[in-house]
């Protein structure tokens, strides 16, 4: 069965220092997403992503923040210099065009120290 | 603000027991309600979605209600197993570009032999 990937499962970095994210959708899908979850709190919308372009985003996907799709594969999240409070899971989803359901990848948890 | 609450926050049973989860929330416009299955450090998985015309919504034990007018549903596990330990998020869809997802909390339920 079809399943949106995501890369790394886990990744520790410093204060301070960029990271990338990692996603493979689901082939067929063309609306992707970027959620993240703090430990013990809600899932929070960060950004939905469609037709090479940012759809919709939320207060917290400030100027740290970016979205890309190098190529026709993958969907990236960059941290431009995190910070502690970016520690979280983060989860990518991805919807086939016209229909409602979302698929979401297993998460990357980042840890910053 | 689009918000989505859930009680209660965590819950116990007994194997075999029946036990019936609450969400209300306040989204507008109304697309679409989900709710959500998700296990510890995993990625939500969908149990249902249903639209403001369906009123009730069943997928093996779950089965999910819709009141579009009070803005409240409700997820009825049946013979719960111990596999059915999980959260249960309900997870509300607004009509807007985007497709953006609100989170409610979730309930942590346990099933314990």
């Amino acid at each position: 069965e079809p399943e949106v990937t995501q890369t790394p499962s886990h990744q520790v970095t410093q204060m301070g220092q960029e990271v990338i994210l990692r996603c493979v959708p689901i082939s067929n899908h063309l609306y992707f997403y970027w959620y993240r979850q703090i430990l013990g709190q809600k899932v929070e919308f960060l950004v939905s992503f469609y037709n090479n372009e940012i759809s919709e985003k939320s207060e917290i996907f400030d100027d740290q923040f970016s979205v890309e799709r190098p190529d026709g594969s993958n969907f990236t999240l960059k941290i431009r210099s995190t910070k502690l409070e970016d520690s979280a899971m983060y989860f990518c989803a991805s919807t086939e065009t016209g229909k409602t359901e979302a698929f979401f990848g297993q998460g990357t948890r980042l840890t910053v120290v | 603000k689009n918000q989505v609450e859930q009680s209660p926050q965590s819950l116990i049973i007994l194997e075999g027991k029946n036990c019936t989860l609450q969400c209300n929330y306040t989204v507008s416009p109304f697309s679409n309600l989900r709710w959500y299955k998700q296990d510890t450090g995993r990625g939500p998985v969908s149990l249902t979605i249903m639209t403001f015309s369906e009123n009730t919504k069943s997928n093996g034990r779950y089965t999910a209600t819709l009141d579009a007018d009070t803005k409240q549903s409700s997820l009825h596990i049946t013979a719960s197993q111990l596999s059915d330990s999980a959260s249960y998020i309900c997870v509300v869809s607004a009509q807007r570009a985007g497709n953006m997802l609100t989170f409610g909390g979730g309930t942590r339920l346990m099933v314990k032999p």
